[in-house]
């Protein structure tokens, strides 16, 4: 079985500063990490992936996301958070067998001006 | 390509009445998710297909919500009789096959409200 949790439903940064979401999974298998955002009135859209390999994944708007292993961790971070940024985002784990993706709850992130 | 594409975007209708949402996946994705999203119970996944095969419904909440999938590049989500409590944003995502190492693509979304 697989689970996400993510830290905080709400997240508010001051433009410029540094953004942190925090994301732990729980798997049994070897697992595939993934975040991603929702824009108002919108579906979900990749920000990044961690299938094998590098452990420190870059994506899209300068987002990026380290895989810890022995900390089952796999936060976002972005150095500065600008205005745009403000959306709802989604860690998110799949493996084994299927093509499920188990999504955890979101955190809504909010840039202060 | 034009993505996943989703109708209608917005569905209003009342207390029982027979509600149909439509989905195109993406050309050449095999594998076809129908999620709910709402504020209170977040991204539910309800139903996902493989190669047009229903491979876990377990997610479907119940009898009166039915999916099918009659070719790779459609599929129905109906719910009969609707209810107010089926109010939600209706996600149709879609994927190439890869135990999961895939992503899935999203459509833009059905705003279903029961009245």
């Amino acid at each position: 079985a697989q689970s996400v949790t993510q830290l905080g439903s709400h997240v508010s940064v001051s433009e410029g500063a540094l953004v942190l979401l925090r994301c732990n999974y729980s798997s049994s298998v070897p697992p595939y990490l993934f975040w991603y955002v929702q824009y108002p009135n919108q579906g979900l859209q990749l920000l990044l992936k961690y299938t094998t390999g590098a452990t420190l994944v870059k994506g899209i708007n300068g987002f990026e996301a380290e895989f810890k292993k022995s900390e089952t961790s796999f936060h976002l971070t972005k150095p500065s958070a600008h205005m745009s940024d403000a959306a709802e985002y989604f860690c998110a784990v799949s493996g084994g067998r299927d093509d499920k993706i188990i999504f955890g709850k979101g955190t809504r992130l909010h840039i202060l001006p | 390509d034009a993505g996943v594409i989703q109708s209608p975007r917005h569905e209003v209708t009342e207390m029982g009445q027979e509600v149909t949402l439509r989905c195109k996946p993406i050309s050449g994705h095999n594998s076809l998710f129908w999620y709910r999203q709402t504020m209170m119970r977040g991204l539910e996944l309800l139903i996902y297909f493989n190669n047009n095969v229903p491979i876990d419904d377990s997610g479907m909440p119940e009898d009166r919500f039915s999916a099918k999938m009659p070719n790779a590049s459609f599929s129905t989500l109906k719910i009969q009789p609707s209810e107010p409590r089926d109010s939600a944003v209706y996600f149709c995502a879609s994927s190439l096959p890869s135990g999961g190492a895939n992503e899935q693509f999203f459509g833009p979304g059905t705003r279903l409200t029961v009245l």
